[in-house]
């Protein structure tokens, strides 16, 4: 059991390129959420998905896309990343039911020269 | 939306004494209030929660409670040890549930021998 995995780890990109940060869980969860850590910042939602099919805005989505490929995979994109996305992003997931807690992926450190 | 506040940003103690980290929320209808400990570049994760039917839980050493009427919480680790120096980051929601979570800022623990 895996629980929540990321790809890759760590990502350099120049500015104007593109990337797709990848996300998946094993442990059947419905909804799942993508964030961005900054120094002094916390954590900011940039994206979640309720359920299979569905996906919604969160605090910061400016510069992002997302896709939920199947109940397992949540992915997001950078189209033209810029170096205010420089960043720490880490995917989380959690059930609708039962023990709430959002499990954190292990993170992807990205930076954007 | 709901707005998370958290002081101290950072907080130094000597092994042994206790520690009080502290936040407020703006959103009246929060009622899920979860602590997260993140340990220099690993992920974040769930140490404790407490909802907004319970003015204090505890768990060993750490605990946490609940002043609905002034709209904060706080966070109690007795008898610190070097192990519980990390960042500690609070949060809110308005589901009851670990969905659509608010974070604070969080705040630097440091535990010094």
């Amino acid at each position: 059991n895996a629980g929540v995995t990321q790809t890759p780890k760590f990502q350099v990109l120049k500015t104007g390129q593109s990337m797709t940060l990848q996300c998946a869980q094993d442990m059947n969860h419905n909804s799942m959420y993508w964030y961005r850590q900054d120094p002094g910042m916390g954590l900011r939602l940039i994206y979640y998905s309720a359920s299979e099919g569905t996906t919604d805005k969160g605090e910061v989505p400016n510069g992002y896309n997302v896709s939920r490929l199947n109940k397992r995979e949540f992915s997001l994109r950078l189209e033209s990343a810029a170096p205010s996305q420089t960043s720490v992003y880490f995917c989380a997931s959690i059930r609708l039911a039962g023990p709430y807690e959002q499990y954190f992926g292990p993170g992807t450190r990205l930076t954007v020269t | 939306g709901e707005n998370v506040e958290q002081h101290p940003s950072t907080l130094s103690v000597q092994e042994g004494d206790s520690a009080v980290i502290k936040c407020t929320y703006s959103d009246s209808a929060s009622n899920y209030f979860p602590w997260y400990k993140q340990e220099l570049g690993k992920r974040p994760q769930l140490i404790i929660d407490i909802r907004s039917n319970v003015g204090e839980k505890k768990d060993q050493r750490i605990a946490v409670t609940l002043n609905k009427t002034a709209k904060h919480f706080s966070l109690h680790i007795t008898e610190t040890q070097p192990e519980d120096s990390a960042v500690y980051f609070c949060a809110a929601s308005t589901s009851g549930t670990a969905s659509k979570l608010t974070f604070g800022t969080g705040t630097r623990l440091q535990v010094t021998l």
